[in-house]
């Protein structure tokens, strides 16, 4: 069975650092793509980014390039989404998602919340 | 960016009806790489729809797909309680992948 299984919520200070994580089993890490999708509170999906953890190419939605790393370990079938520094405007749920194109699985979303 | 734009916003129907939402692409759609997701409160989306008609695994056949180009359609056949949601049209053809703003179904 595929499993995307995310980090806890995080309530964060602006100006912070945070990385979250995705693990995943039940198919092999490195030959799918992985990706992260926000959903601001209330709002639709959007598409971040993704990586090909075979090779660590990653891949940006140009609205969010610069704002945050997409990085993955294949040590531990794990991918992260990393901020170096936070602001309220980051304050969304995080889900992780497998596929380049449509997106079949998906994790249970991690809330991230920054406010001062 | 394809910009998708779904309509209509919220959508009021009966258990039973006959459900169409629409997706319209600000440019076409390569290879018809568009999906549709269900969303509820408080879960992940799931896939519905993917290459703009087919079923992914588990999904039932009240759900159809069709399009092509710059207009694509979710039709949900006949309505079950379940499938009062948030609907999502996504496009993966253009980099950067972008999704529709969401239709809401409604009970009615």
């Amino acid at each position: 069975e595929v499993q995307l299984v995310q980090s806890g919520a995080e309530v964060k200070k602006p100006g912070e650092s945070l990385k979250i994580s995705c693990k995943v089993s039940g198919y092999t890490f490195t030959t799918s793509w992985i990706g992260w999708v926000r959903q601001m509170p209330g709002k639709g999906l959007e598409w971040m980014g993704i990586i090909y953890p075979g090779d660590s190419d990653a891949r940006y939605n140009p609205s969010f390039q610069g704002q945050v790393t997409i990085s993955a370990d294949k040590s531990i079938s794990t991918a992260y989404l990393q901020w170096s520094s936070l602001k309220a405007s980051d304050t969304a749920m995080y889900y992780c998602a497998r596929g380049y194109g449509y997106i079949d699985y998906w994790g249970q979303g991690t809330l991230v919340t920054v406010s001062s | 960016e394809i910009v998708l734009t779904q309509s209509p916003g919220t959508l009021s129907l009966s258990p039973g009806e006959r459900a169409t939402l629409s997706c319209g692409a600000s440019q076409r759609v390569s290879s018809s790489d568009l999906a549709w997701y269900q969303q509820k409160p408080g879960q992940a989306p799931r896939l519905l729809i993917f290459g703009a008609s087919s079923r992914a695994t588990g999904i039932p056949d009240r759900f159809s797909g069709s399009g092509s180009g710059t207009d694509f359609t979710l039709t949900i056949s006949r309505l079950e309680p379940e499938d009062f949601a948030v609907y999502y049209c996504q496009q993966y053809g253009s980099s950067p992948h972008t999704f529709g703003q969401g239709t809401k179904l409604e009970i009615k």
